[in-house]
């Protein structure tokens, strides 16, 4: 597989409680994003990693989210103390910085849930 | 802040014609605007890019435009299918490369 894989693809959980997700990049990319969205709306800008550094963070990215990129590899972003505000698709792209026309790939994005 | 406005109001269209769908956007115009698709509960795909100096990129039946006087581009699907259904999204890109996109317009095709 050459795309974009996240994992969980559904997470239901508690309000209150830690969630982590996973995302692996295609392989030779060195850029690695992450997105939130909710029903009815575009994509939001999260965060987004050159490599391992973590070079830009979207306000939107409250001191309860982190995000993770050891090695320059897979990506894994942690919501801790979830709220329902927190429920929204979650997704990660990936592209290779080559030159200024770079489309974004993306995974299939993992749904949280927060009750 | 750089924002992009796309119709939130679905279009639906009859199989064979042409669905046109409209991204506006504010400030400063960027130096690309992507379009892409999505279809539910899955991440979107890139469709088409377009620069500001062009004014038009087609591919297949997809053909893109790009005013920088009115701020706005046009995606344009010629031939439209059912399959053609799903909610597109403009996009712009801002330093680093990450997007800023519109909230989407879906569209139906009816057979």
């Amino acid at each position: 597989d050459t795309g974009v894989s996240q994992d969980p693809r559904h997470k239901i959980t508690k309000r209150g409680q830690n969630v982590t997700f996973r995302c692996d990049p295609i392989s030779e990319h060195n850029r690695l994003y992450w997105y939130r969205q909710t029903l009815g709306q575009g994509p939001e800008f999260l965060t987004y990693f050159q490599n391992e550094a973590q070079l830009e963070k979207s306000r939107l990215l409250s001191d309860r989210f982190s995000a993770e990129r050891p090695k320059g590899s897979f990506s894994t972003l942690e919501i801790q103390r979830t709220e329902q505000g927190d429920s929204a698709m979650y997704l990660c792209a990936s592209s290779f910085l080559r030159d200024k026309n770079t489309e974004a790939f993306f995974g299939q994005g993992t749904r949280l849930t927060v009750v | 802040s750089q924002k992009i406005e796309q119709n939130s109001e679905a279009l639906n269209i009859q199989e064979g014609k042409t669905a046109t769908l409209t991204c506006n956007y504010t400030n400063y115009s960027p130096a690309y605007l992507q379009w892409y698709r999505q279809d539910p509960g899955r991440g979107p795909v890139f469709l088409l890019l377009i620069r500001e100096n062009e004014k038009e990129k087609r591919k297949e039946r997809l053909k893109v435009t790009f005013d920088t006087t009115l701020k706005q581009s046009l995606f344009h699907i010629t031939a439209s299918q059912p399959a053609d259904s799903a909610t597109y999204l403009c996009a712009r890109r801002n330093a680093g490369n990450m997007l800023t996109f519109g909230g989407g317009t879906r569209l139906m095709v009816k057979p």
